[in-house]
């Protein structure tokens, strides 16, 4: 079976300072990992995934296997970063997105 | 303008009527998907098509039905509406290939009384 776990419902930072969203991911085959973000008022975007090993608006996420982890980072959190944040799985069926609970990202002046 | 659209976006209904939640898309993608969201918990697949006549159920157990007649099209039936299915429920869409990106509506936020 696969699963998402973010541990954290609610994370709050002071603009500027560094951050980091939690994602741990259990499955037997290799996943992929991918972050979507939920602006207030906004549809479920993606924000950025595995494969692709970039970076958007500042955020990095590496997955790192031994640790089943897929955690999310920015250095330098801005006020605009305020959103709910969901790690999301796709097993080797790939025919699906498998969601965390997310977690609510609110970034303070 | 190519995008993923879900009508009505808010619904309040009494217990035991039908109702279908509309989820049409421009984006000439394949696979299409239903996720049902409680508050606070995650997002749970509860139907997926690969393509025009194609429906699966995911992997939460739903009472609720879909179709898929039309490429564009992908509707969400509940045959008799209870409390328990009082929720948010998301439609997406995605190319056909492996790992691409899902593109989601707005969502419909149910509650049946």
């Amino acid at each position: 079976a696969q699963r998402v776990t973010q541990p954290e419902k609610l994370l709050s930072v002071f603009k500027g300072a560094p951050v980091e969203l939690k994602c741990n991911y259990s499955y037997s085959g290799s996943p992929e990992l991918f972050w979507y973000v939920q602006y207030s008022r906004q549809r479920l975007q993606l924000l950025l995934r595995h494969i692709s090993r970039e970076s958007i608006k500042g955020f990095t996420a590496d997955l790192n296997k031994g640790e089943t982890s897929f955690h999310l980072k920015k250095p330098f959190a801005q006020e605009e970063d305020s959103a709910m944040y969901y790690c999301a799985l796709i097993g080797n069926s790939g025919y699906a997105l498998n969601f965390g609970k997310g977690t609510s990202l609110l970034v303070t002046p | 303008e190519a995008d993923i659209y879900q009508t009505p976006r808010y619904l309040v209904i009494g217990t035991g009527k039908k109702i279908t939640l509309e989820c049409s898309q421009t984006m000439g993608h394949d696979k299409m998907y239903w996720y049902q969201q409680d508050p606070g918990m995650e997002l749970h697949l509860i139907h997926y098509s690969y393509g025009v006549n194609s429906t699966e159920k995911g992997d939460l157990s739903s009472e609720s039905t879909v179709s898929r007649i039309r490429t564009e099209h992908f509707p969400l039936t509940l045959e008799s509406a209870r409390p328990s299915h009082t929720s948010q429920y998301l439609c997406a869409s995605s190319e056909s290939r492996i790992l691409s990106e899902a593109f989601f509506g707005q969502g419909t936020r149910l509650t049946v009384v």
